[in-house]
């Protein structure tokens, strides 16, 4: 079946710090690969994806690649900031339907 | 862009009644949407995906006669968890596709914290 594992949180980084989130994934076919961030009150929102082996997605200074080898789509950002902090959740959608499944979220501290 | 809204965000009920969760689409028509349930420190587990219209999609596990869904506009989708009992405590979020977006961008609301006592 499709799963996601994320690193447990919280992640506590200071400000300006590099930031990973390790993702990895277990899926049949050839899944597309998201991440979504939640700000505190609000809902999901998609924070960069990736559809095919090798593809990068970029978005507000976050990265994250799609590595069909070792099944990974770990996040990094090389200079947080605080408002940064946020739940982050690791997603994969097969191809042709609509259905997410999520990891568990990590969330992101980080103090000034 | 395209926003769906939740309401409430907040309920606290008493055990064996009935609580309503909408989720709407403010400024596009959602041919499908999604209903999610979120326990602490673990994933979102899809609950039902439901197309206006016609009844909903019920995912394994998950009772239908629990947790009534109706999509009876391209608008606005609700979930009623019946007869709730403290074990339905959750956090219960709504996604929805369509707009401009299309069929396959995800458009989540914010969620609706489910206490009941």
């Amino acid at each position: 079946g499709n799963s996601v594992t994320q690193m447990e949180g919280p992640v506590t980084l200071s400000e300006e710090a590099f930031l990973t989130i390790n993702c990895t994934y277990t899926a049949t076919g050839y899944p597309s690969l998201f991440w979504y961030v939640q700000y505190p009150g609000e809902g999901l929102q998609l924070l960069l994806k990736a559809t095919k082996a090798d593809d990068k997605g970029s978005n507000k200074g976050f990265e994250a690649t799609y590595r069909k080898e070792t099944t990974s789509f770990h996040l990094e950002k090389g200079s947080v900031q605080v408002s940064d902090s946020a739940v982050y959740f690791c997603a994969l959608q097969n191809t042709g339907f609509q259905k997410l499944v999520f990891g568990t979220g990590t969330r992101l501290l980080v103090s000034p | 862009g395209a926003v769906v809204s939740q309401h409430p965000s907040r309920v606290i009920c008493k055990s064996g009644t009935s609580v309503k969760i909408e989720c709407r689409s403010l400024d596009f028509q959602a041919t499908t949407m999604f209903w999610y349930r979120q326990f602490p420190k673990q994933s979102l587990m899809l609950m039902a995906t439901s197309n206006e219209g016609s009844k909903a999609t019920y995912e394994q596990g998950v009772e239908k006669d629990k947790f009534l869904i109706n999509h009876a506009s391209l608008t606005l989708s609700t979930l009623t968890v019946t007869s709730a009992h403290p074990e339905d405590s959750s956090f219960y979020i709504c996604s929805a596709t369509g707009g401009e977006a299309g069929a396959n961008v995800l458009t989540f609301g914010a969620g609706s914290r489910l206490t009941v006592l």
